[in-house]
């Protein structure tokens, strides 16, 4: 099956720092999402994003499907960002084949 | 409703009994999957159901784990003989077509 890595696995950022999420995968995909998953446990739809550029406030993101990969930037970092970053990718299944994480911690 | 429903938000069981856990989707969504995260771990994925086709059970880790969805809304996924192996949080989640995954608050679950 298709192969989904993240990296950083692990990042620690003072608040108002900025940083990039790196997703690769190892396949064509039709479908890429990132997803926040809060202290509490619950996941966040963040984006849909297959190709191209999008933006949402202090975060954005890119997918260069031809390459293969996709980056997650977070601007201007709150603690309230701390969590763990999921990238997902569907390869025509249909169901999202989840990475690893990027487990963010915003330090005050 | 306005979001994923899930419950029990928490299930204690003994080895051995059967468990069922129940989602309601977002009203109107098509699609409807089944995922479990075991502790500091990713999603693994278990059952994904689109309108009136046959459901994709190939991430279904054993016999022991079946799950159906009535009328297209409402899904149960039940675990028969449970193990310790199956302790973690059960996550479901709703889209409309293709597009964005929503997710409920889980069910964790815990086998004595």
């Amino acid at each position: 099956g298709i192969q989904v890595e993240q990296s950083p696995p692990d990042l620690i950022l003072q608040e108002g720092a900025n940083s990039t999420l790196r997703c690769n995968f190892s396949d064509s995909v039709n479908n890429l999402q990132w997803f926040h998953q809060n202290p509490w446990g619950q996941l966040i739809n963040l984006f849909y994003i297959p190709s191209g550029t999008k933006q949402n406030g202090r975060l954005s993101a890119t997918t260069v499907a031809t390459e293969r990969y996709s980056l997650l930037y977070i601007s201007s970092s709150q603690t309230t960002d701390s969590g763990v970053y999921f990238c997902a990718v569907d390869t025509g299944r249909r169901a999202l084949t989840f990475g690893s994480g990027t487990r963010l911690q915003v330090q005050p | 409703g306005a979001g994923v429903s899930q419950s029990p938000s928490n299930k204690v069981t003994e080895k051995g009994k059967d468990v069922e856990l129940r989602c309601d989707p977002i009203s109107g969504h098509t699609a409807l999957y089944w995922y479990r995260q075991s502790l500091g771990q990713g999603l693994e994925f278990l059952i994904y159901f689109q309108g009136n086709s046959a459901p994709d059970k190939s991430g279904l880790p054993s016999d022991r784990f079946s799950a159906e969805r009535t009328g297209g809304s409402v899904s149960t996924l039940t675990i028969q003989r449970t193990q310790q192996e199956d302790s973690a949080v059960y996550l479901c989640a709703s889209s409309l077509g293709v597009e964005k995954l929503f997710f409920g608050s889980g069910t964790q679950l815990s086998v004595l």
